[in-house]
């Protein structure tokens, strides 16, 4: 079975532009979580997204925003791009359906925001 | 709010050597707890897990942990080291819905396998 797959792996923006970023869940798996992961704040949920309906949301800025679409796959977006947000990007997968389980993992997309 | 603290940003251990990772976590109701650890240029992975239970977990790559709810603790262990274990470890609470929909994360403990 496929792992989780994120695109792109790597991206280089400027400050002020938007970014989209791409997440294929595992096969069968519902429930797409993102996570920005940066030296400074560590791993921090940006939200969640299960069956097309944000389910959770973390504590960040309007400019983060995100959804999913009917074949599970999920896109987050980031517009007007600041320094800041120079950051892994992290998506995890899981069958979403109410059991207790683990999140799986994509291998991230690093964003360098210039 | 919950939070986890991971006290070690780094850890040296020589090959062969025991290791423990601790963490303490801050969350009202029973935790759903779990450890990842993840390599250079890579995702996370899930070492284990404990919802309930038994309060010795056993996991993968030969990693076991033990939930102490009188001391909020879930730290991480491992009788014998391999170089291969080398990598950054992440302990994290789970809330919401089966208790993994939302994790928080600690800052993680960065472990160094000298030979």
């Amino acid at each position: 079975k496929a792992g989780v797959t994120q695109t792109p792996r790597y991206l280089i923006k400027t400050r002020g532009q938007q970014v989209t970023l791409s997440c294929s869940p595992i096969s069968g798996h519902r429930s797409v979580s993102w996570y920005q992961q940066t030296p400074g704040q560590g791993l921090q949920f940006l939200f969640e997204y299960f069956s097309e309906t944000q389910r959770n949301k973390g504590n960040f800025p309007g400019r983060f925003s995100g959804r999913q679409f009917s074949n599970s796959r999920s896109e987050m977006n980031v517009s007007t791009l600041e320094l800041g947000d120079s950051a892994l990007y992290l998506c995890a997968s899981s069958p979403g359906g109410g059991e207790t389980g683990e999140l799986f993992f994509g291998e991230g997309s690093r964003l360098t925001v210039l | 709010a919950q939070s986890v603290t991971q006290p070690d940003i780094h850890i040296t251990v020589s090959e062969g050597a025991s290791l423990e990772l601790r963490c303490n976590y801050s969350y009202g109701a029973t935790p759903y707890l779990f450890w990842y650890v993840q390599s250079p240029g890579q995702g996370l992975q899930l070492l284990l897990k404990y919802f309930s239970g038994d309060t010795l977990v056993q996991g993968i790559k030969g990693f076991e942990a033990e939930f102490k709810r009188s001391q909020s603790s879930f730290n991480l262990r491992k009788p014998s080291v391999h170089w291969s274990d080398a990598a950054e470890y992440f302990c994290a609470v789970g809330e919401g819905s089966g208790g993994y929909s939302t994790l928080t994360f600690g800052k993680g403990t960065m472990l160094l396998v000298s030979p």
